[in-house]
């Protein structure tokens, strides 16, 4: 089955930094790759997603690449603000198993003022 | 509110009572997904349904854990004779067929004394 590693487990950066968390997926197959904010006790939320056919999206601050040769894909958050401090997590669908997504193990980000 | 919604919020019980949890999902998704989240970890996938068959269940599922959704609507998930090693955030997905978005609800915590 597909699996997911994630990294860093924690990051700390200034306000107005720039954030990158990467990901690495082991199953060729996958080809659609979510990333979900996940605030303190509440619902994992999705902020980005891309599918095998682009190589990068960008929505305002956020944006993802994706290596399909390299099976690995990153989130960039530039100009952070103390409101994404968060837990991100990356996943990986390969479509078959009914789409369902692996998660990775998540980063903590902490934007400090 | 159309989101996912999931009940109880909180339940607490000792070892060996049997807990129900409860999801109702995004009522025009046929996709209905069950995960558990532990501590400083990612979702896990458990089961989904497509509909109301049941398509897939992870090798983590138990027998002690048994997932139903009689009319392709609402779910349960029952685990019976439940264990320490049961305490966890269960989360409740839906989606549409295709690989895409999954949207969480709150989730039912569960703590096994």
């Amino acid at each position: 089955g597909e699996n997911v590693e994630q990294h860093p487990s924690t990051l700390s950066v200034q306000e107005g930094d720039s954030a990158v968390i990467k990901c690495t997926y082991s199953d060729s197959a996958s080809n659609y790759f979510p990333w979900y904010k996940q605030e303190l006790g509440k619902r994992p939320q999705l902020i980005i997603d891309i599918r095998s056919n682009v190589g990068e999206k960008k929505d305002q601050r956020i944006a993802v690449t994706l290596n399909k040769t390299a099976k690995h894909f990153s989130l960039h958050i530039t100009e952070t603000q103390p409101e994404d401090s968060a837990v991100y997590f990356c996943a990986a669908s390969s479509g078959g198993g009914g789409n369902k997504l692996t998660f990775g193990t998540g980063t903590q980000l902490k934007v400090e003022l | 509110d159309t989101g996912v919604s999931q009940n109880p919020r909180h339940k607490i019980t000792k070892r060996g009572q049997n807990v129900t949890f409860r999801c109702d999902p995004i009522s025009e998704h046929n996709r209905l997904y069950w995960y558990r989240q532990t501590l400083g970890q990612g979702p896990e996938f458990l089961t989904y349904f497509q509909n109301e068959a049941q398509l897939e269940k992870s090798r983590l599922l138990s027998d002690r854990f048994s997932a139903e959704r009689p009319k392709g609507s609402f779910s349960t998930l029952e685990i019976q004779r439940t264990e320490q090693g049961d305490s966890a955030m269960y989360l409740c997905a839906s989606g549409y067929p295709g690989p895409g978005e999954l949207f969480f609800g709150e989730g039912s915590r569960l703590t096994v004394l």
